[in-house]
């Protein structure tokens, strides 16, 4: 692997913010992927960074300082829908991911 | 409707019984790559295809075999599963990895006994 660290849990309450930090090792960096799963789901897709800088979308964004080698996913007025678990994966041919953070959403 | 398909989505079977799981795409994406995932540990890569008869190994290839004759295809071979191999298994494709968003099938559960 790469040395993808995130969180293993969090939890939060419904309409809440979460952020959700990523570290990675900076040698080689090619791009930093987010993405989202749902229990017993595929992966999707939610984020691309390459240059440093914050990216919105909609109530989702995602933060890249390629000099620290840190990420981070920022999830707003979270929903119930939003529970599941968050990759963090760094970009290349070998595209590495992290082991995933879990988000649990109360009400 | 564009998708990547794999099958089959749930198998059990039995030491020593080769098998292949199957991954189709129909997005003419030159990129594919299997992952298993595994609680605690994540994705992490079997193998990957740049294109056609281009195949390369990803951090876990032991065990496993692969094949890339056509572009939409590209099957995962356990020529001799062992238990070990019990795992969540993904197919993914991409058009172009470096800036690209990759895309995964339903993923198959296989359980080796």
């Amino acid at each position: 692997g790469q040395n993808i660290d995130q969180p293993t849990e969090m939890t939060a309450t419904e309409g809440a913010i979460v952020q959700i930090n990523c570290t990675y090792q900076t040698s080689g960096f090619n791009g930093l992927f987010w993405y989202q799963q749902h229990a017993g789901e595929a992966p999707t897709f939610l984020s691309y960074n390459v240059l440093d800088g914050l990216e919105e979308k909609g109530r989702f964004s995602s933060f890249l300082s390629r000099s620290k080698g840190y990420s981070y996913l920022l999830l707003k007025e979270l929903q119930m829908k939003d529970s599941a678990s968050y990759l963090c994966a760094r970009g290349g041919y070998k595209l590495s991911f992290g082991a995933g953070t879990t988000v649990t959403v109360r009400a | 409707e564009a998708q990547v398909t794999q099958n089959p989505r749930y198998l059990i079977t039995v030491t020593g019984k080769k098998l292949t799981v199957t991954c189709s795409q129909n997005m003419n994406h030159e990129y594919m790559s299997w992952y298993r995932q595994d609680p605690g540990l994540g994705l992490r890569q079997i193998y990957y295809s740049m294109n056609v008869e281009v195949t390369d190994k990803g951090d876990v290839p032991e065990g496993y075999k692969v094949s890339r004759k056509e572009k939409r295809n590209f099957p995962l071979i356990l020529e001799s599963p062992s238990p070990n191999q019990t795992s969540l298994y993904f197919c993914a494709s991409s058009l172009d990895l470096v800036t690209g968003e990759l895309f995964f099938g339903e993923g198959s559960r296989l359980t080796v006994l």
